[in-house]
């Protein structure tokens, strides 16, 4: 069965950085887009990243371009997010999401998330 | 960007009704509308995908349809294990936006 399975969550100053990582497995890995989204505490979804299955492309929401960068290593399974230059705002807890067989950008499975709090 | 609007926000029925959520799109998006539940600690869970498409082991008491702007996620009689967190997604374009979530909860 699909298991993705983050950590590397954590409190964290403003400023500064974190790598999140997300273990695959239960699925041919480097055969699916993947996808990171987080949540704020008590909010909604948000969308923040996506990497082709190969690695090749790579798409970022505007509230994190420039200080996220999305990566995977297939012959780990394992899909990472740096997060550099933290900010309050990006408090939340940060799900990877697989993307479904034909529609990359539908998240058939979740991880059970990791939760980034960045505060001083 | 594409702005994904849902209502209502809450939502207050009761086990046996049949409930009906709405979401709109600030632009056409074809049939490119997924619904996700949620329930509170626990990650999203895909519900339907191509706005009628429902996925693999959810049971067809759900259903969606529409097309271009408007879409609306069906419920034919609640279950005590439906009441969670809705929230609708477009991916016809980047950035992949959701709706705000339409919190459906026991009247």
């Amino acid at each position: 069965q699909v298991q993705l399975v983050e950590s590397g969550g954590g409190v964290v100053q403003p400023g500064g950085s974190l790598r999140l990582s997300c273990a695959a497995s239960g699925f041919t890995f480097s055969s699916y887009g993947m996808h990171w989204v987080r949540q704020a505490p008590g909010k909604g979804l948000e969308w923040v990243a996506f990497i082709r299955y190969d690695g090749s492309n790579k798409y970022y929401a505007d509230s994190v371009k420039g200080r996220f960068t999305i990566s995977r290593d297939n012959s780990k399974n394992t899909l990472y997010l740096q997060m550099n230059s933290l900010r309050a705002e990006d408090t939340a807890v940060y799900y990877c999401a697989k993307g479904q067989s034909g529609a990359p950008v539908v998240f058939d499975y979740w991880g059970q998330g990791t939760l980034v709090t960045v505060s001083s | 960007d594409i702005q994904m609007t849902q209502s209502p926000s809450t939502l207050s029925a009761s086990v046996g009704d049949r409930v009906t959520i709405t979401c709109r799109a600030s632009q056409s998006i074809s049939s490119w509308l997924a619904w996700y539940q949620q329930k509170p600690g626990k990650a999203p869970k895909l519900l339907i995908y191509k706005a009628s498409s429902l996925e693999s082991g959810v049971p067809s008491r759900f259903s969606g349809s529409g097309s271009g702007t408007e879409f609306t996620l069906t419920i034919s009689s609640l279950q005590p294990d439906d009441f969670a967190t809705y929230y609708c997604q477009q991916y016809n374009s980047y950035p992949i936006t959701f709706g705000q979530g339409t919190r459906l909860e026991i009247k």
